[in-house]
This record gives structure tokens, sequence and C-alpha cells, in this order.
């Protein structure tokens, strides 16, 4: 099945910088990638996602790039704030119809 | 607002004493699922519906149990809860199951 590796595991940045997390995906019918953002005392949730026939989205800050080749997709946050803080989950799924499986988060810090 | 609705959000309970977690989703959704997270481990899916009546284990199913009866409601029941439980839970719903989802905020259960 689908596994979803997710790097690094903690990051710390300064505000005004930028941060990448980076996962790989082990099963290349892989077509759909969604990222979550989980504060501290919520549940995650959705910021952005990417499908197969795109290899990049943007959304203001965050952009997400796929390198299907690769089986490789990362998230960038520009212009890093304070409020970006937070644990990011990368995930994969195959089709509409198979769960996605999710990769073990990152805790990002942004010092002010 | 669209949403999914757990409760309670805390919960300390005696081990074996039976309970359970309601999740309800207002978005018509047909997939829902229920993960419990703990430090280090990430995101780890415990019962997952495709539809009403449909359910089927996820990665971590001991000692716990679901319905499916309608479409909205999806609750997590553990018949005789144990310490190894403890943990934070999150209810989860979404058009499909390889679609983008909607959490709950949390359920955070202690068994002593």
């Amino acid at each position: 099945g689908e596994n979803v590796e997710q790097h690094p595991s903690t990051l710390s940045v300064q505000e005004g910088d930028s941060a990448v997390i980076k996962c790989t995906y082990s099963d290349s019918a892989s077509n759909y990638f969604p990222w979550y953002k989980q504060e501290l005392g919520k549940g995650p949730q959705l910021i952005i996602d990417i499908r197969s026939n795109v290899g990049e989205k943007k959304d203001q800050r965050i952009a997400v790039t796929l390198n299907k080749t690769a089986k490789h997709f990362s998230l960038h946050i520009t212009e890093t704030q304070p409020e970006d803080s937070a644990v990011y989950f990368c995930a994969a799924s195959i089709t509409s119809y198979d769960k996605v499986i999710f990769g073990p988060g990152t805790s990002l810090s942004v010092i002010p | 607002e669209a949403q999914v609705t757990q409760n309670p959000r805390y919960l300390i309970t005696v081990t074996g004493k039976k309970l359970t977690v309601t999740c309800s989703q207002n978005m018509n959704h047909e997939y829902m699922s229920w993960y419990r997270q703990d430090p280090g481990l990430g995101l780890r899916q415990i019962y997952y519906s495709m539809n009403v009546e449909v359910t089927d284990k996820g990665d971590v199913p001991e000692g716990y149990k679901v319905s499916r009866k309608e479409k909205r409601n999806f609750p997590l029941i553990l018949e005789s809860p144990s310490p190894n439980q403890t943990s934070l839970y999150f209810c989860a719903s979404s058009l499909w199951a390889g679609n983008g989802y909607t959490f709950g905020s949390g359920t955070r259960l202690t068994v002593v």
C-alpha cells in the first residue's frame, strides 16, 4: 500500500524567512496530495491540495510543488509569520475512493 | 457553517467503563473516519466508513467499535477502555475517501 514520508520532523525559521517541508510517496499511481495544518489544541485543517495533472499550485504565501517522476511533493511557505507555527501533515491518495495516507508531520516554529 | 462536531472535548474515565464519543457532520459527506493522535506517532486511523452501514478497520482498530446507521453520525465506542487508549481522538469526514478531509476539534480521552 501507499506510504508517505515527511522531512524534516521539526523546523525552526526566523520570522520573514521561507520554510520548506518535503514529502515522498511510494505508489506512483497516487494522484491527490493535500496538506494540513494543525494548530495547538485544534484539529488538522486542509490548507492546500494538488492533483497529479498540475505541477505547482499557489495560494497567497503558500505553494505546493509536485514531482511525479521523483514521487515527491513539497510545501513552501514564504514570508513566515508567528501564526504559521503549527504541525503540518502531507498526505496522498490514489483515487477518490482510496483513503488518504498521512505523513508523520512536521512541527514548524516561526521565531519572532 | 460546514463542520464536524465531536463530543465531548475532554473525558476522564476509569478502566472498563464503556464510553461513546459522538461525531456528526452537516455536509452530507459519504466518507467518515476516526483517528487517534499520540506524541511522535502522527495520525493513526482507527476505523472508517465509506457510506451508511459500510464500515471497515483502519490501522489500529483493536479495542474500538463504530457504527454508521445514518449518514451524518459516526460514533466511536470503547466497550472496555484501557489506559493505553488514553489519546487525542479526531473524527473526519469527506465527500469521498480520497478527497480533502474536514476534521473535528478533537476529544482528549484519559483512561485511569
